[in-house]
């Protein structure tokens, strides 16, 4: 069974312009999490979906990042225009509904802002 | 509070074992986790262990919690060279789907 995949596995972008990411959950799982770990900093949380749902969106930093995720499948975090401080590493997990909260992880995207 | 703390560093010679110790603040958390992040990989969940459980013990793995203290640790019995990794103490809030996580302790195996 393919796990967490995200895509890409690195990208490097000028400040200012856009960039996608994109995250494919383990299939069946209705719960999808984007987490980013800055600099030196801890994992922080961003946000959850369960399906197409916002669940919870309280960490996402402010309104220049865009989080989607049509068709309760696959998510794509979009961060427009895009600045120095959003560098970092971007993980999503997925989890099933129901029974302990495990979360399994992708590789992540490191985004360099230049 | 939401603070997750571990120490940053830990060398320790193959065949040792290893002690990773964490403390946390929230002390509604319903999980506990270990995560295991090799070098250009994701994250790994090693281990996890419910908040109203003291040990767990999974192969070369035991997981320590103490409720009272909000102390956590992960010790690794026998620590091979392909042990070196960064290792995140992490929980979940109660009420929350959410992960908490801590800085990470970068675990170097000595041969």
């Amino acid at each position: 069974e393919a796990g967490v995949t995200q895509f890409p596995s690195h990208s490097v972008i000028e400040k200012g312009q856009t960039v996608t990411l994109r995250c494919d959950p383990i299939s069946g799982h209705d719960n999808l999490y984007w987490y980013r770990r800055v600099m030196g900093k801890e994992i922080k949380f961003l946000l959850h979906f369960v399906k197409e749902s916002k669940q919870d969106e309280s960490g996402m930093p402010n309104n220049r990042f865009l989080a989607e995720r049509t068709g309760g499948t696959y998510s794509t975090l979009k961060v427009q225009p895009a600045e120095l401080e959003d560098s970092g590493v971007y993980f999503c997990a997925s989890s099933p509904s129901g029974g302990p909260n495990i979360q399994y992880f992708g590789a992540g995207t490191r985004l360099s802002v230049l | 509070g939401e603070d997750v703390e571990q120490s940053l560093f830990l060398s320790v010679r193959e065949g040792d074992s290893s002690v990773i110790n964490c403390t946390y603040t929230d002390s509604s958390s319903t999980y506990l986790y270990w995560y295991k992040q090799e070098p250009g990989a994701g994250l790994q969940l090693l281990t996890y262990i419910f908040s109203n459980m003291d040990m767990k013990q999974d192969q070369r793995l035991t997981v320590l919690l103490n409720k009272k203290d909000k102390h956590l640790s992960l010790r690794i019995a026998d620590t091979q060279t392909g042990d070196s990794a960064i290792y995140f103490c992490a929980e979940t809030p109660r009420g929350y789907q959410k992960v908490t996580f801590g800085t990470g302790t970068k675990l170097q195996v000595i041969p």
